[in-house]
């Protein structure tokens, strides 16, 4: 069983769309962090959110921190095909270790 | 040159052969980390050093071994290899000094892609 649960699994749009990718837990964090990983390399951190109601925008994508801090939802303003790729979520509980969800695979169509 | 480089990148071997996958970092950092990721399943946290002394169990140790040889290199071992773990295998690094806890971010290896025929 998943500690962190993604959805949707996969998501495929149009260049121009908006879409929001979910990571849920029952657990607490005391962080959640957002990866991008492409094909044939490892993820890359996009956000690290700390504060339960946190929302951080890094361009294009905005990201946030439910106020329980147990759940948090990445947004994508007018997607590019630059944005495909495997998004993870990881939470880090408070004895530090990181919990990985399965991925949103997202998919850009030009 | 890559921060976190990973050898071999793909590998085919056959039940019950030992594997050795290995780890450099030129980072500088403390923390080590060894994950499998599989399709659905995410990544895994197999086994983490925080320094040379320092080795760690993770969610999924069994049939795999580490050794931190310095503080820049650490290696996977899978003493008898076993079809099901045949995954992508990721090495991660973390900086402890001067990063806050809540914010630690890993910056991982290429991956090696493992198939146990």
């Amino acid at each position: 069983t998943q500690l962190l649960e993604q959805s949707p699994q996969f998501l495929s749009i149009q260049e121009g769309e908006n879409l929001t990718v979910y990571c849920n837990s029952s657990s607490v964090f005391s962080s959640l962090q957002w990866y991008r990983q492409e094909p044939g390399e490892g993820p890359v951190l996009l956000v690290t959110v700390v504060t339960g109601g946190e929302v951080k925008k890094l361009k294009r994508l905005t990201f946030q921190f439910g106020d329980a801090r147990k759940d948090s939802s990445l947004h994508i303003t007018a997607a590019q095909p630059g944005d495909t790729g495997l998004y993870l979520c990881a939470g880090i509980s408070n004895d530090y270790k990181l919990s990985f969800g399965a991925g949103t695979t997202v998919t850009v169509r030009a | 040159d890559a921060d976190v480089t990973q050898t071999p990148r793909n590998r085919i071997t056959k039940t019950g052969k030992r594997i050795m996958l290995e780890c450099s970092q030129t980072k500088g950092h403390d923390r080590m980390y060894w994950y499998r990721q599989d399709p659905g399943l995410g990544l895994r946290l197999i086994y983490y050093s925080f320094d040379v002394k320092d080795i760690n169990k993770g969610e999924i140790s069994d049939g795999y071994s580490v050794s931190r040889q310095a503080q820049a290199k650490f290696s996977l071992s899978l003493e008898s290899a076993i079809p099901n773990q045949t995954a992508l295998y990721f090495c991660a690094t973390s900086d402890l000094k001067g990063a806050g806890i809540q914010t630690d971010e890993q910056f991982f290896g290429p991956g090696t892609r493992l198939t146990v025929l």
